[in-house]
């Protein structure tokens, strides 16, 4: 079964400060990779996704991504947070061969103004 | 205006009793999905739903139940053989790419179920 491994769970630093968090997965095949993102208070929603191509992707916000197969990892970046980037970031991969999405345990960031 | 609902934002039960958590989407979507939520935990998949009148059990089925009569529905049962049923729950819905790969899952906003 695919697992996905976020690090560092809560993550606090100041505005104007780069953010990267971790994703590693463990399945040797194709995958399709996504982060979401759960604001306080709100849904649950697509950041980014990952599916083919370039391997560095564009998400909302100013997010980036980067899918290194090498490496089992899809690392999350944002070069400057802002107060407003406080949330819950969850990494997700779908193993190809099913339709379903493995969580990670999620990194809860905390950008102090 | 599209979307996924939830109902109730709320739920208190005592114990060994069933509760059903409503979800209902609006985006014609063919995949629906139940999770659940702990702090530390991230989601882990309950039973998901690829069609209507078909379904899966997903990591942590154990304790609960589902039916898809319609495309739109997709609601769970918490039954009192769930030994921990405290938690956030959460339905998401997606179009499959095909039978093997899924897209985007749109997320409801939540039921906070409380057994006391």
């Amino acid at each position: 079964a695919q697992s996905v491994s976020q690090h560092n769970h809560h993550v606090i630093l100041s505005e104007a400060a780069s953010l990267e968090l971790g994703c590693n997965y463990s399945y040797g095949g194709t995958v399709n990779l996504f982060w979401y993102v759960q604001y306080p208070g709100q849904h649950l929603q697509l950041l980014l996704k990952y599916f083919s191509g370039d391997p560095l992707v564009k998400g909302i916000k100013g997010f980036e991504a980067e899918f290194i197969k090498s490496k089992f990892s899809f690392n999350l970046r944002k070069p400057s947070v802002q107060w407003s980037d406080t949330a819950e970031y969850f990494c997700a991969v779908n193993a190809y061969g099913n339709n379903r999405l493995a969580f990670g345990k999620g990194n809860q960031v905390v950008v102090i103004p | 205006d599209g979307g996924i609902t939830q109902s109730p934002k709320y739920l208190f039960r005592k114990e060994g009793q069933n509760v059903t958590l409503s979800c209902e989407q609006n985006l014609n979507h063919d995949a629906m999905y139940w999770y659940r939520q702990d702090p530390g935990q991230g989601l882990r998949l309950i039973y998901y739903s690829q069609i209507v009148n078909d379904f899966q059990k997903g990591d942590i089925a154990e304790g609960y139940s589902v039916s898809r009569e319609k495309k739109e529905s997709f609601p769970l049962t918490v039954t009192s053989a769930q030994k921990n049923p405290t938690a956030f729950y959460l339905c998401a819905s997606s179009i499959p790419r095909d039978r093997e790969v899924t897209d985007t899952q749109y997320f409801g906003p939540g039921t906070r179920l409380t057994v006391l």
